[in-house]
């Protein structure tokens, strides 16, 4: 399996555009998370989705950001519009039942200017 | 609200030196207690998983042990290799993480 897969690797982009970052998870797993990692706050929870449902976004810093998972191959996190603050290393992970442990992707390494 | 608190934040060691990271928490029903480890530039990558108290896990190296309170992963005779940050979640709840440096 090639693991938890993520796009773009880097995004460098200017405050009030749109960004998407996408991520397809392992084959087989129900639950997909979305991370920000930043070294004031650490690895946070931003939502989790069950079967393409999402169940908790109360992680979610504010309306600007938003998460989708069309269905069990794909889930965006967009942020419309960028804010400086925004900058940060976004993780998907992806895990069989909430309790178990989650397989993480590499990471988008964001950079608003 | 649940809370997980590593510590040192960061550990210099040498090479043969043994060691053990904190990881203290507070939840209303532990459903798992897990630990990760992150290279610089990548995603963490999972260790082990315990879940009641008593419970202990190797991996070469490591051995993860878990009371009511805490969990402690020991390192033995570390190598240069296991430098990394060592991160401690309680369901998606992730502490601050240790950064261990293993010089030789």
């Amino acid at each position: 399996d090639a693991g938890v897969i993520q796009s773009p690797r880097h995004e460098v982009t200017e405050m009030g555009q749109e960004v998407t970052l996408r991520c397809k998870p392992i084959s087989g797993h129900d639950y997909l998370f979305w991370y920000r990692q930043t070294m004031m706050r650490g690895l946070e929870l931003l939502i989790y989705f069950n079967n393409n449902v999402p169940i908790d976004d109360s992680g979610m810093p504010e309306d600007r950001f938003s998460a989708k998972m069309p269905n069990a191959s794909f889930s965006t996190l967009k942020i419309q519009p960028s804010e400086p603050r925004d900058s940060a290393v976004y993780f998907c992970a992806s895990s069989r039942g909430l309790h178990n442990e989650q397989f993480f992707g590499p990471g988008t390494r964001l950079t608003v200017l | 609200e649940d809370q997980v608190t590593q510590s040192p934040e960061a550990l210099r060691l040498q090479e043969g030196e043994s060691s053990s990271l904190n990881c203290s928490y507070t939840v209303s029903g532990l459903r798992g207690l897990f630990w990760y480890r992150q290279d610089p530039g990548k995603g963490p990558e999972f260790l082990f998983t315990l879940y009641s108290a008593g419970e202990e896990k190797e991996k070469e190296r490591l051995k993860a042990t878990l009371t009511k309170k805490e969990s402690f992963l020991h390192i033995t005779a570390p190598k240069p290799e296991d430098s990394a940050t060592y991160l401690c979640a309680v369901g998606m709840r992730f502490g601050a993480g240790t950064r261990l440096t293993v010089k030789p």
